[in-house]
């Protein structure tokens, strides 16, 4: 059974930086693209960005363009993201999934990790 | 970025058919696969469909999804309590990036 751990989340100032990951386990991490995928408490899903099995190419939604950084350690088998400028509205859960090509194929989840951004 | 089009509620009886519709455009769902997911209270989004119709092994054939030019539909037939929850289309677009559907949520009267 794969499995996605997520951690990394908390409570975080406004315009201050957290670093998420995502552990892998019980799959080939390094064939893996990658997503984060956040929800905001009460609301719909949001896509945030992915990466590639090699970490070649990025992609990010617009919201988060030039703020947030995705990156994978294919050796420590671990996706990350680096949010930096937090603003109020980046408060939301947020989940890892696998990638099933460059589609909306999201396959395996993680539980989710709640990041607070507030003052 | 804009998010794909869903009505933000269904509802239906035990055993009734409950469709729920996603509308987008020419660069998203006229042009790439579109997926549907379920989510239950409190829990990780689940891939209920993929590649427009393709259900996961383990996903109820009660679930069933078509997709024709810029619009996609899910349907659930002989609904039961169980099935009620969240659901979200997606798909890629082709400005490099994913949308979510704003979800709909279904309730079993």
């Amino acid at each position: 059974q794969v499995q996605l751990v997520e951690s990394g989340g908390g409570v975080v100032q406004p315009g201050r930086s957290l670093r998420l990951s995502c552990a892998a386990s019980r799959l080939t991490f390094r064939n893996y693209g990658m997503h984060w995928v956040r929800q905001a408490p009460g609301k719909g899903l949001e896509w945030v960005a992915v990466i590639s099995y090699d970490g070649s190419d990025k992609y990010y939604a617009d919201s988060v363009k030039g703020r947030f950084t995705i990156s994978k350690d294919n050796s420590k088998n671990t996706l990350y993201l680096q949010m930096n400028s937090l603003r109020p509205e980046d408060t939301a859960v947020y989940y890892c999934t696998t990638a099933g090509g460059w589609n909306a194929h999201f396959e395996y989840w993680g539980q989710g990790t709640l990041v607070t951004v507030s003052s | 970025q804009s998010v794909l089009t869903q009505p933000p509620s269904a509802s239906g009886t035990p055993g009734q058919r409950v469709t729920i519709s996603c509308s987008g455009s020419s660069a998203n769902i006229g042009s790439n696969d579109v997926c549907w997911y379920q989510q239950l209270p409190g829990t990780a989004p689940k891939l209920l469909i993929h590649r427009n119709n393709q259900r996961p092994s383990g996903v109820p054939d009660r679930f069933s999804g078509s997709k024709s030019g810029t619009s996609a539909s899910l349907a659930i037939s002989g609904l039961r309590s169980e099935d009620e929850a969240d659901y979200y289309c997606a798909a890629w677009d082709d400005s490099l990036s994913v949308l979510f559907g704003g979800g709909t949520k279904v309730t079993v009267l």
